[in-house]
């Protein structure tokens, strides 16, 4: 079964305390990873697209990247407005269909 | 460059009643997904449309619909509603189908009471 696992669930920083959150998948071949930002009584917006492991984007203090199982998306020198739910999502070539995990809630701290 | 809207923002229905959502999408895009998001089970895939087509779907029963129209804005309806419907609804367009760069509208807040 497609599924999509994000770690952690919360995660609180210090502006300026770098870090990651990882997206775990188990796909039937995967057609692309996708990130997005959620801030509270919005709809996602979206970060990136990635097609194959090894690939790496990058987009001001947020760099993304994959591997054959999972996706990182590493924060730089986190700033308050960072502060946001990160979501995942895989889409599988078998489905077709999108498939999101529960999210990261990122809280960072002056 | 305007983005999603959805109307409206804000429902609250009573269980057995039906509900339809509109959305439309950003100029040019021609692709609609909806999905239900809730705190327990996060953001699941309704269905998506494309040429006034439903071209994929996701597991949820059949008093979820939905359709397209010509100038790709959608709807989508929910009938006999349940108290476990209550949820976030969000709407999103891309240009194409099975395209997932996509842009999601604000949502619907559906309460069912």
């Amino acid at each position: 079964e497609d599924q999509v696992t994000q770690s952690p669930e919360a995660l609180r920083l210090q502006e300026g305390e770098s870090s990651s959150l990882n997206c775990s998948y188990t796909v039937s071949g995967l057609r692309g990873l996708f990130w997005y930002r959620q801030d509270p009584g919005k709809g996602p917006e979206f970060l990136f697209t990635l097609y194959s492991a090894g690939e790496e984007k990058e987009k001001e203090r947020l760099k993304a990247t994959l591997t054959k199982k999972e996706s990182f998306l590493h924060i730089t020198a986190p700033k308050p407005e960072d502060s946001a739910t990160y979501l995942c999502a895989v889409q599988a070539s078998s489905t077709d269909k999108l498939i999101f995990g529960t999210g990261t809630r990122l809280q960072v701290f002056p | 460059k305007a983005g999603v809207t959805q109307t409206p923002r804000y429902l609250i229905k009573t269980r057995g009643q039906q509900v339809t959502l509109s959305c439309s999408p950003i100029s040019g895009h021609r692709s609609v997904s909806w999905y239900q998001q809730t705190p327990g089970q996060g953001l699941q895939f309704l269905f998506e449309y494309f040429s006034e087509t439903q071209r994929n779907k996701g597991n949820f029963p059949g008093r979820f619909s939905g359709r397209q129209f010509s100038n790709s804005r959608s709807e989508m309806n929910v009938s006999t509603l349940e108290l476990g419907d209550s949820a976030l609804y969000l709407c999103a367009s891309s240009r194409t189908l099975g395209n997932y760069e996509q842009y999601f509208g604000p949502g619907t807040r559906l309460t069912v009471t």
